[in-house]
């Protein structure tokens, strides 16, 4: 079945405690990328990766670092987390950005910082 | 700047029909795509435009003008399951993705 995974899907930790969210998908994806979700906001892209050992920023990359060391992983690490983190996450993959490429979400990880 | 813009919130009835807009200024477009959001779920992928027209699916159809800016997205038959967000997006000439805010769908019985 085809899968984005992500972990975990709900943590609540302290402000400055590093933390890192996996994701992992089955679908031999080349683009995967981060979106953060906050009320009446939208989805806002962090961090994406056209490719392994290929990131760029998204839209609100500040305070966010991630690593594509293998096609299927894309791991978003909050080095020192701050209370504007919270928010609910999704790692998403599909097999490009081209026209009709279908995106595929993982269930979501809902982070609170305190 | 790129811009999408969909309704906040709309309500319809059961067993209604009821369209969602979306007007988008963005730099290039590559094709436009329909999300709908459960409320705490993941998106899942309703339909994809890049040609003017419409896309009939099911209960579910999506209409594009490219020469406008604008889409909407068309449920029939509204049943109660259809309660969620319905996320607009379009590729831009970077073949990047631009969201819209999405639009929270009430039905009521």
């Amino acid at each position: 079945e085809a899968q984005v995974t992500q972990n975990p899907r709900y943590l609540i930790t302290v402000t400055g405690k590093k933390l890192t969210v996996t994701c992992s998908q089955n679908m031999n994806h080349e683009y995967m990328s981060w979106y953060r979700q906050d009320p009446g906001l939208g989805l806002r892209q962090i961090y994406y990766s056209m490719n392994v050992e290929v990131t760029d920023k998204g839209d609100v990359p500040e305070g966010y670092k991630v690593s594509r060391k293998e096609k299927r992983n894309f791991p978003l690490i909050l080095e020192s987390p701050s209370p504007n983190q919270t928010s609910l996450y999704f790692c998403a993959s599909s097999t490009g950005t081209g026209a009709g490429n279908t995106i595929y979400f993982g269930e979501g990880s809902w982070l609170t910082v305190v | 700047g790129q811009n999408i813009d969909q309704p906040t919130e709309m309500t319809a009835t059961e067993g209604a029909i009821v369209q969602i807009n979306c007007t988008y200024q963005t730099s290039g477009f590559n094709g436009l795509f329909w999300y709908q959001q459960h409320a705490g779920e993941a998106p899942t992928f309703l339909s994809y435009n890049v040609l003017d027209g419409l896309e009939e699916k099911g209960r579910f159809s999506s209409f594009l003008s490219r020469s406008k800016g604008y889409s909407y997205l068309l449920l029939k038959e509204l049943q109660m399951k259809d309660s969620a967000s319905y996320l607009c997006a379009v590729i831009d000439s970077n073949y990047q993705l631009i969201w819209g805010a999405g639009t929270k769908l009430i039905i009521k019985p």
